[in-house]
């Protein structure tokens, strides 16, 4: 039973814009989130990463935000850029165990 | 600073076969995790080794297993392998144990089961 679901497989933005990358939990125990990128024929790479006592965490362009009643976060990417093109996974944790449960991933393709 | 190993980069086997993949962690990490990647289900966590101690395993039937040796270096294994086994399989490393401690990924071994 997939605990961690991304329900776009793909997103298309232009150059510039706002990309914003969903992701729901069913998991109430989850209080520990990550978001990665992945490029073709790589590993993924940590981008970011929000902990349940915060609804919101930024770096750079990069803005993850959490509703913990909702079971939602949400990575938002502002401007997007050509190289942001890529997979992106979202991952939760809960503290009884340091296992990380993953969505399936939302392919990002950004526009010039 | 290299990053994490994985070898081989990609592998075929056939239905009962066994398999034996590879991971050198980043140099100092003691940590290691093995992740199966499909286009279905995403990552699953397989299991976590530290300090040559199985730490925490995932849903994963019995057949596949690993270990950790004492220069962290970690091998997994599947026997009698079958067609759902085919995947990528990702192997990351931590400095510690524990989840804040950040992941750093290897590029992977893609393993095709004919």
């Amino acid at each position: 039973d997939q605990q961690v679901k991304q329900n776009s497989p793909s997103l298309s933005v232009q150059e510039g814009r706002i990309s914003i990358l969903n992701c729901d939990y069913t998991n109430s125990m989850f209080d520990y989130f990550l978001w990665y990128k992945k490029y073709p024929a790589e590993g993924p790479t940590f981008l970011i990463s929000i902990s349940s006592i915060k609804d919101k965490n930024e770096d750079g362009r990069f803005t993850v935000f959490l509703n913990k009643s909702a079971k939602h976060l949400s990575l938002h990417i502002v401007p997007s850029q050509p190289g942001d093109s890529a997979v992106y996974f979202c991952a939760a944790s809960a503290n009884t165990g340091n296992q990380f449960y993953f969505g399936t991933g939302t392919s990002l393709t950004v526009i010039p | 600073k290299a990053g994490v190993t994985q070898t081989p980069r990609y592998l075929i086997k056939t239905r009962g076969q066994q398999v034996t993949l590879s991971c050198s962690p980043i140099s100092g990490h003691r940590s290691v995790s093995w992740y199966q990647q499909t286009p279905g289900q995403g990552l699953q966590f397989l299991f976590e080794y530290f300090s040559e101690t199985q730490r925490n395993k995932g849903n994963f039937p019995g057949r596949f297993s690993g270990r950790q040796f004492s220069n962290s270096r970690s091998e997994m294994n599947v026997s009698t392998l079958e067609l759902g086994d085919s995947a990528l399989y990702l192997c990351a490393s931590s400095l510690e144990a524990g989840r804040y401690q950040p992941q750093h990924f290897g590029d992977g071994t893609r393993l095709s089961i004919l």
